[in-house]
């Protein structure tokens, strides 16, 4: 079945660095979302892409899906410890309302 | 507006035994979606309900089951608790097919 497939699993920033957590598939993603979820939270909606080649930005945070539509990114400038979490991005390539999820990849912001 | 609630926010069974997750949705939502996400992976999606009925499901035996009320809100069942039961169930619906889905906080269930 569908998979998605975010690298790397883990990542370990210095505040002030960047962060990019990067979301492939083999086969093409219908529309692809990105979550946030904190620490002993829940999955939080941050963006949707639909278009070939989309870039959206909110604030220090930018989203990209490729032009094939086969992966997406979110790149964060100069992270704050704000932003320690697992990002996860989500396909309904599964079906109709129905999202299939990366395995997400964790970010450690040290101050 | 509450946003999606889920109750209890936590719970520990005994392997064997069966449990009874409950979700309201937010409101003006009418599709609910269940979805398992053991620790250090991404949600797993269960099923689905929309209009009373079990519209989509996911890899997922069946003892896992539900139900969707008149006014939305919905339950998951899991018979027969095994310890790979144990993981955080999440809700979630969406004010029309394919756009935000709104999570609650989650039942952490624990199966010891």
């Amino acid at each position: 079945g569908q998979q998605v497939m975010q690298i790397p699993q883990y990542q370990h920033v210095q505040e002030g660095e960047d962060f990019t957590t990067y979301c492939n598939s083999s086969t093409t993603l219908s529309n692809i979302q990105w979550y946030k979820q904190r620490p002993g939270g829940h999955p939080v909606f941050l963006i949707q892409l639909v278009k070939s080649g989309e870039v959206k930005k909110q604030k220090r945070l930018t989203f990209q899906f490729g032009e094939a539509k086969k992966n997406s990114s979110l790149h964060i400038t100069a992270t704050q410890t704000t932003d320690v979490g697992t990002y996860f991005c989500a396909d309904f390539s599964g079906g109709y309302n129905k999202l299939i999820f990366g395995a997400g990849t964790r970010l450690a912001v040290h101050p | 507006d509450a946003g999606v609630t889920q109750s209890p926010t936590h719970l520990i069974k005994t392997r064997g035994q069966q449990v009874t997750l409950r979700c309201s949705p937010k409101s003006g939502h009418d599709t609910v979606s269940w979805y398992q996400q053991a620790l250090g992976q991404g949600p797993q999606f269960i099923f689905q309900y929309y209009e009373e009925e079990e519209r989509q499901r996911g890899n997922f035996p069946d003892r896992f089951s539900g139900h969707q009320f008149p006014n939305y809100s919905s339950e998951l069942n899991v018979n027969a608790l095994l310890l790979g039961d144990s993981a955080l169930y999440l809700c979630a619906s969406s004010l029309a097919p394919n756009t935000e889905a709104f999570f609650g906080q989650g039942t952490r269930l624990t199966v010891v």
